[in-house]
């Protein structure tokens, strides 16, 4: 299976400040054929299910803020909040699809205010 | 819009049966795997399996083969995740979840806690 490794555990940002976390997976999800990382991220809100922000590592979803990027290829991943905002604050998870499913998810990252 | 609606919060004790349910809507139920992620209390998400609905293809996390079934009824565009005996570790949030074909969740359920107590 591949092992998601997310680091920090958790950070604390100030308003309008940078937060980055990282990524990194135990084998490359990056696939030759489509030149393709089959890699998204989450963020989820206390008390509510995770919702999509990134996938193709660096794809936005439709809806959300221009403040998250997704960069990264092949095994070492980052999402970037570029000025993060109150409503930021929630758990952000990294899950590769590369493999045959079920896949994988990394530990979490709990975003807070400073 | 697409929409899971899940089934409401059980509370069971260890031994008992349960099946939870998540009815999919918006979109064509078929042309999507649809599939279930645990999240036990204040820990991360962890995959439990997903199936293919036009053939029931499912696929388990070795961790949960053989504790629970993932099962559907395409004719009410519904996905279900059953327990034939409960243990108090299987207290938890579940969430149903859509994967595009080639693609990653997209969307998720509201979630269903199952608590388990005796």
């Amino acid at each position: 299976d591949i092992v998601m490794t997310q680091s920090p555990d958790s950070l604390a940002v100030s308003l309008g400040e940078r937060a980055t976390i990282n990524c990194k997976s135990s084998q490359s999800v990056l696939d030759s054929s489509d030149n393709k990382n089959y890699l998204s991220w989450y963020q989820q809100k206390a008390g509510q299910a995770p919702k999509l922000l990134i996938y193709w590592a660096s794809t936005r979803e439709s809806g959300v803020p221009d403040r998250f990027s997704g960069s990264g290829s092949g095994t070492d991943f980052t999402l970037t909040i570029s000025s993060l905002q109150a409503e930021d604050v929630a758990v952000y998870y990294c899950h590769q699809y590369y493999t045959t499913p079920p896949w994988t998810f990394g530990q979490g990252t709990k975003v807070e205010i400073k | 819009e697409v929409h899971l609606v899940q089934s409401g919060a059980e509370v069971k004790k260890p031994g008992e049966s349960l099946k939870i349910s998540c009815k999919a809507s918006g979109y064509s139920f078929t042309r999507y795997w649809i599939g279930w992620v645990r999240q036990m209390p204040a820990k991360g998400l962890e995959w439990m399996g997903i199936m293919w609905p036009v053939d029931s293809d499912v696929r388990y996390s070795p961790s949960f083969r053989g504790h629970v079934t993932i099962s559907a009824d395409n004719s009410v565009s519904t996905a279900y995740l059953q327990w034939s005996s409960l243990k108090a570790s299987d207290t938890a949030m579940y969430y149903c979840v859509r994967r595009e074909v080639a693609g990653t969740v997209d969307y998720w359920g509201q979630g269903t806690l199952v608590t388990v107590s005796s």
